[in-house]
């Protein structure tokens, strides 16, 4: 069974263009997180996805930063415009249901330059 | 602001010492989650810990919970130079959402 898999793992992009980001979920989990860390700091909350549904997304700035996650395929983060201040490590969990334990990509590093 | 903070910052052990990492947070939980990420991965989880729990084992993990004094302990013993990661402890959501929020994690380095 494998796990949450992320890709691309690193991502350089020049100011101005758009960033995708991909998640697949592990197997039989429905609900997915992004979460974003700076270096030497914790994980920052940005949205939470069940299946078409986006339940939460009070950590995404509202500009620029969008999310899905559709019916077939993995779930999307998609920044646009990527700004210097965007470049972080972008991290997906995914958990069975809303209350159980999330488990985590490898993560996707993003550099604006 | 953060909810849950960990204490030490940073901690640096020899190879077979215990390693004790706090967590404090402000507002009521329903679980505390501890994770683990080496350097340039993803968070690998622990232990998850329930608000009417005290204590937790997982085989050198021990983790306890305070919800009076609002405070967790992550105790790691006879550390081995592979336990050398940040430790991040994960308070769930208030209002039921589940969505964990993280501290800014100790560092823990383990001597060989």
């Amino acid at each position: 069974n494998a796990g949450v898999m992320q890709n691309p793992r690193h991502l350089v992009r020049r100011r101005g263009q758009e960033a995708r980001l991909r998640c697949s979920p592990m197997k039989g989990h429905s609900h997915v997180y992004w979460y974003r860390q700076l270096p030497e700091e914790g994980l920052k909350f940005m949205v939470y996805l069940q299946k078409e549904n986006i339940i939460d997304e009070s950590g995404m700035p509202k500009e620029r930063f969008s999310a899905e996650f559709p019916k077939e395929g993995p779930s999307i983060l998609r920044i646009q415009q990527v700004v210097r201040g965007d470049s972080a490590a972008y991290f997906c969990a995914s958990s069975r249901d809303r209350a159980r334990e999330q488990y985590f990509g490898p993560g996707t590093r993003l550099t604006v330059t | 602001s953060q909810q849950g903070e960990e204490d030490p910052q940073a901690l640096s052990i020899q190879e077979g010492e215990n390693a004790t990492m706090n967590c404090s947070y402000k507002t009521s939980i329903n679980n505390l989650q501890w994770y683990r990420q080496n350097s340039g991965r993803g968070l690998v989880h622990l232990i998850l810990i329930r608000s009417n729990e005290r204590e937790k084992h997982s085989g050198r993990l021990r983790v306890t919970l305070d919800t009076s004094k609002k405070s967790s302990s992550l105790l790691i013993t006879a550390s081995r130079a592979a336990d050398t990661a940040s430790y991040f402890c994960a308070t769930d959501g208030t209002g039921g959402s589940y969505i964990p929020t993280f501290g800014r994690g100790t560092s823990l380095i383990v001597h060989p």
